[in-house]
C-alpha cells in the first residue's frame, strides 16, 4: 500500500521566517516521486519541487527545499523567508509509475497562514 | 502554449443526468491523469492514460468512464450522477513514463449533483 501523512491540519507563521512542512510516506516501490504541490484559495495546483527516490542530494528550488530522509520516510517541505503570498493549502504527493502503472498519493494537506 | 485546459468551470446537475468533462493538453504529454477534490482529502485518481487508447483505473473509477483518442484529448465521463460525485475535479498531463516528471494541473471543474 502506499500512503503520505500530513499531520500539520494548519499552520502560522510569521513573515519572512522559515517554515516547516512535515510529509512521510510509506511504500514498497523503490522507485518513485515524491512532489510538493501549493493550492491557494483561487483553487489552482502549482508544482513547487521534487525529488527522487533515488536522488542523494536534497532538491531546492528557490524559497522552497526538500528535507528528504529516506531512512525515516520523510520528506518535509522548507519554505525560508515566508511571505504573505504563500499563505495556501500545501499537498505532499508520492507518484511511482512503471511502464503502463501509474500510482498517485497525495496527503490531506496543510494550510498555511503567513502572518504580517 | 495554453497548457492543460478544462470546460466547464461549474456545473450543476441532476442526479441521474449524465456529462462530459472535457481535459485537453497542448505539450504532447503520453500521461493524462483525472483526479478529483474532496474537502479535508487530497486528491485522488479516478482514472489515467498512458498514451493514445491505452487507460486505467486509478484509485477511485467507479461511476466514471474514461477514452482517450486522441493525445491532446481526455475526457471524463458521469454516466449517472449521484450526489457522492460533487467535488472539484482536476486533470493533470505529464511527459512520459518517469516517476520524476511532474503533472501539470488544469484549473480544475467544480461540480454539483442535486
Amino acid at each position: 500500500a502506499q500512503k503520505i501523512t500530513q499531520t500539520q491540519p494548519g499552520m502560522f507563521v510569521q513573515e519572512k521566517e522559515a517554515v516547516t512542512l512535515d510529509c512521510t510516506y510509506d511504500t514498497s516501490d523503490p522507485s518513485y516521486g515524491l512532489f510538493w504541490y501549493k493550492q491557494p484559495s483561487s483553487g489552482e495546483m502549482i508544482f513547487l519541487i521534487y525529488q527522487g527516490s533515488y536522488d542523494q542530494q536534497n532538491a531546492t528550488e528557490g524559497r522552497y527545499s526538500l528535507n528528504f530522509q529516506k531512512a525515516r520516510k520523510s520528506a518535509n517541505l522548507v519554505i525560508s523567508a515566508s511571505q504573505l503570498g504563500d499563505s495556501a493549502m500545501y499537498f505532499c504527493a508520492m507518484r511511482v509509475v512503471r511502464g503502463g502503472y501509474q500510482k498517485v498519493t497525495f496527503g490531506i494537506g496543510t494550510k498555511l497562514q503567513v502572518i504580517p | 502554449n495554453a497548457g492543460v485546459t478544462q470546460t466547464p468551470k461549474f456545473q450543476v446537475l441532476k442526479t441521474g443526468q449524465s456529462m462530459t468533462l472535457q481535459c485537453a493538453q497542448d505539450m504532447n504529454h503520453e500521461y493524462m491523469s483525472w483526479y478529483r477534490q474532496d474537502p479535508g482529502m487530497g486528491l485522488r485518481l479516478i482514472h489515467y492514460s498512458v498514451g493514445a487508447g491505452i487507460t486505467d483505473q486509478g484509485e477511485v473509477p467507479n461511476g466514471y468512464n474514461v477514452s482517450r483518442s486522441t493525445t491532446e484529448d481526455f475526457p471524463l465521463r458521469l454516466l449517472s450522477a449521484a450526489p457522492s460525485q460533487t467535488s472539484v475535479y482536476f486533470c493533470a498531463s505529464s511527459r512520459s513514463g518517469t516517476s520524476e516528471n511532474e503533472q501539470y494541473f488544469g484549473p480544475g471543474t467544480r461540480l454539483t449533483v442535486t
